[in-house]
């Protein structure tokens, strides 16, 4: 079957830097994508990796090791506003998206 | 933002009423999708759109149905809405399958009673 694997819940304290992981399995890979989902709110997209690496754009990276089935978003200089969940998805090889259940990020001040 | 929007935005409903969520976008987009979202799971998709009249079903479709006869209009039915279809739904929208990413409407939260 496919699998999305991702912690259920992380906390961090505002300033620092988190990390969040994503291990998968699933029937051909397309690309990895990274939510970010507000409680209440629609996802919205922060970040695509197909090729091995790390991806920087602004607070936010995101890695890819495809041999090793795994990614990770990294979010620097935490702000309360990033208290949010995190859902990774996966594309795989019918091109539908298979997601986790997401990891619910708590900042303390 | 991506236009995108659906309705109702809430709804309460009885076991085995018929009922019919909308999705409309302004963006000209092929793909539509629907997706439910629950609590330990998981967004999983229904069905999805790509095309007029163009449709194929999802991971969860048993007991829901979709229409588009517009490029613009997406519609899920429930045809007789059971208590474990109490979900909050939602649609997306893509330009293309491969790397685009999805955009989401605001969500629909149906319960059924």
């Amino acid at each position: 079957g496919q699998n999305i694997d991702q912690p259920t819940e992380m906390t961090a304290t505002e300033g620092a830097i988190v990390q969040i992981n994503c291990t998968y399995q699933t029937s051909g890979f397309n690309g990895l994508f990274w939510y970010q989902q507000h409680a209440g709110e629609a996802p919205t997209f922060l970040s695509y990796n197909v090729l091995d690496g790390l991806e920087e754009k602004g607070r936010f990276s995101s890695f890819l090791s495809r041999s090793k089935g795994y990614s990770y978003l990294l979010l620097k200089e935490l702000q309360m506003k990033d208290s949010a969940s995190y859902l990774c998805a996966v594309m795989d090889s019918n091109y539908q998206l298979i997601w986790g259940a997401g990891t619910k990020l708590i900042i303390k001040p | 933002d991506a236009g995108i929007t659906q309705s109702p935005r809430h709804k309460v409903t009885e076991t085995g009423t018929p009922v019919t969520l909308r999705c409309h976008q302004t963006e000209n987009h092929r793909y539509m999708y629907w997706y439910r979202q629950d609590p330990g799971h998981g967004l999983r998709l229904i069905h999805y759109s790509y095309g007029v009249k163009d449709t194929d079903k999802g991971e969860v479709s048993d007991g829901y149905s979709v229409s588009r006869s517009k490029t613009e209009d997406f519609l899920l039915t429930l045809e007789s809405a059971t208590s474990s279809q109490t979900s909050v739904y939602f649609c997306a929208i893509s330009e293309g399958q491969e790397s685009n990413e999805q955009f989401f409407g605001p969500g629909t939260r149906l319960t059924v009673l």
